[in-house]
């Protein structure tokens, strides 16, 4: 049973970076089993899928902001990473480690989430 | 890209009403789409898989059907717990997915 925990800041200034991790217990970041992802929740709104990365490394992102997002692994600390650039008030959200299972697409593990709100 | 068009955005029920959410894609998704719950606070919830499968533990008032672009989400009879808010996720192009707008639940 995976269990999954976001960390990182709270309060970012406009035009700046956030940047958060998820550490992964119960089970390996190697694992061809997941997709390791990001889904993001504004205040009051619905879910919007950031991205994702796979054990080989190969990442996916959303279109509407793949040119901001970068999310890495670190095998050693068992963590992976999100790092969305240029923020903006828009960014301000709730955001969610998740995991999907590579052969069923279902999201089956989920971080608490936590909100980040960015302002100056 | 992949739309999901989910509806109602909202809903008023009474306990033991009849409940049903639809969601449809833009495209073929085939079965490749889930529903999820959502109670406030909480991260969402796996409730449907692969438009019509029951996720274990998941009481069977809950249900899913169709396929191609077409969803409907049923509650047969509604509990004062189920209020939430309801999403399908379309993964046809897994990893790459896309959530409808969601539908929250209330009790009249």
């Amino acid at each position: 049973q995976l269990q999954l925990q976001e960390s990182g800041p709270g309060l970012v200034k406009p035009s700046e970076t956030l940047s958060l991790t998820c550490t992964v217990s119960g089970g390996s970041i190697s694992s061809s089993s997941y997709y390791w992802g990001w889904i993001r929740q504004p205040p009051g709104k619905g879910l919007e899928w950031i991205g994702s990365i796979y054990y080989s490394g190969s990442t996916y992102y959303n279109p509407s902001l793949k040119s901001r997002v970068t999310i890495s692994v670190d095998t050693s600390k068992n963590q992976f990473s999100l790092k969305l650039s240029s923020v903006t008030a828009a960014d301000t959200a709730v955001y969610y480690c998740a995991v999907a299972i590579a052969a069923a697409g279902t999201i089956d593990y989920w971080g608490q989430g936590t909100l980040v709100t960015v302002s100056s | 890209d992949i739309q999901m068009t989910q509806s109602p955005s909202s809903l008023s029920a009474s306990v033991g009403d009849r409940v049903t959410i639809t969601c449809q894609a833009s495209q073929d998704i085939s079965n490749y789409l889930n529903w999820y719950q959502q109670k406030p606070g909480k991260a969402p919830k796996l409730l449907i898989y692969d438009a019509s499968n029951l996720e274990t533990g998941v009481p069977s008032r809950f249900s899913g059907s169709g396929s191609g672009t077409d969803f409907t989400f049923t509650i047969s009879s509604l509990q004062p717990e189920d209020i939430a808010t309801y999403y399908c996720q379309q993964y046809d192009n897994l990893p790459l997915n896309t959530f409808g707008q969601g539908t929250k639940l209330e009790i009249k």
